[in-house]
This record gives structure tokens, sequence and C-alpha cells, in this order.
């Protein structure tokens, strides 16, 4: 199995902060990851594909990045409605894992 | 646009057998993957099994001795059955849509249903 490391688990920003949260797989996934979105009692939502796709209707603000084994999720301006929890997904091979989330918190 | 929603008892005994079914409307089943995707409360998401429309399916090893997914095209439905469940099972299942090309991630969830084991 693909294990999936998440960094860091929890963080506390600002409103117009730049964050970043990064995901480390325990091998090289080629670009199969993905990154979603979990607002409190709602289903995940899909933001990144691919590792850098922009799902359609995604704010511009999300980004992704990495390629092998690290990846990261960008919010380049947080708002106060990306209060949620994170989590990245490997899409490589089966099981299809995912990361241990990342809690955001707005200031 | 496509949608999903899951169904079936919010309420199980230890030792008893889980069922859920999910229902697909506005969309064919047709060339893609269809998963259950569980999550503890509190806890990380688990993937659990997927099933193509022609009905292959690819389980997680964690599970797979107790887990059996179905499809019934004809309804647009896919089913999980999950066998000598335990508290530990206790948690929200998701089924969720994956295209069925290399690396697809889950575009479509269903809003979630709470299953608890407990007597």
């Amino acid at each position: 199995d693909i294990q999936m490391t998440q960094s860091p688990s929890s963080l506390s920003a600002s409103v117009g902060d730049r964050v970043t949260i990064t995901c480390r797989t325990s091998q090289s996934i080629s670009n199969y990851l993905n990154w979603y979105q979990q607002k409190l009692g709602k289903a995940p939502k899909l933001l990144i594909y691919a590792a850098s796709s922009l799902q359609n209707g995604v704010p511009s603000r999300f980004s992704g990045s990495g390629s092998g084994a690290e990846f990261t999720l960008t919010i380049s301006s947080l708002q106060p409605e990306d209060c949620a929890t994170y989590y990245c997904q490997q899409s490589y091979s089966s099981p299809f894992n995912f990361g241990q989330g990342t809690k955001l918190e707005i200031k | 646009q496509v949608q999903l929603q899951e169904s079936g008892p919010g309420l199980v005994k230890p030792s008893e057998t889980l069922s859920l079914t999910c229902t697909v409307s506005g969309g064919s089943m047709s060339r893609y993957y269809w998963s259950w995707i569980r999550q503890p409360p509190g806890k990380e998401l688990e993937w659990i099994a997927y099933i193509y429309y022609s009905g292959s399916t690819n389980y997680n090893p964690s599970l797979r001795s107790r887990v059996i997914i179905s499809v019934d095209t004809s309804k647009n439905q896919f089913s999980l059955k999950m066998t000598s469940v335990t508290a530990a099972d206790t948690a929200v299942y998701y089924c969720a849509r994956g295209e069925a090309v290399a690396g697809a991630p889950f575009d479509y969830w269903g809003q979630g249903t709470l299953v608890t084991v407990s007597s």
C-alpha cells in the first residue's frame, strides 16, 4: 500500500494569507494525486486532480503542484469560506488511500 | 448534473450485515468506476471498493474478506454489503464516481449516510 503523509495536521491563518499544505507519498506516484475540500458535515469536494489541474468551478486561488512523491496545495489568498479540512488522495494504485487531513481554521 | 444518493439502514447490530445502495441520477453508469468510501467520526477517509459498470471489481485488501460490491445498471444503482460488522465499522458511508481512465479522481460524491453499529 502507498502511505500518505499530510502536513501540517492543522493550521490557523488570516483572511488574505497564502496557505500551503504538503502531501508526501511512500513511493513515487507520478502525478496521480488529487486534493479534496471537506466542510463540516458535508461530502468531500474535488478541488485539484492530476496534481495541478483545477476542477471545473473551483476558484483560481486554489492551485496544486508537485510530482513523484511530494505535492503541495496552495491557497493564494485565504477567504472565510475556505475554512475546511483538506485531504490528498493517490489514484496511482489500489487501495486508493487518502491523507489524514489538514484542518484549516480562519483566525 | 450527476447526482448520487446513498440509502440504507442507519443502525446495524454487531455481527450482522450492513447493506447500502447508491442511486445514480442525471447520467449514465457506463465508462465509470463506482466506489464506496467511508469516514469514521472525526477520522480520515477510507476507500472500500469500486465496481465498473460491466461488473469488474477492486477491493481494499483490509476489507476484502467482508465486503461485496455489486451493480444493477438497469436501475442505475450499485450496492455494498459488509458482513460481521463491529463498532469499528461505524462511519459515514459515501458513494462516489470516478472516470474509467488511469488515475481518475472521485469527481462526484453522494451526501453520505451515517451507519452506526450498536446493539
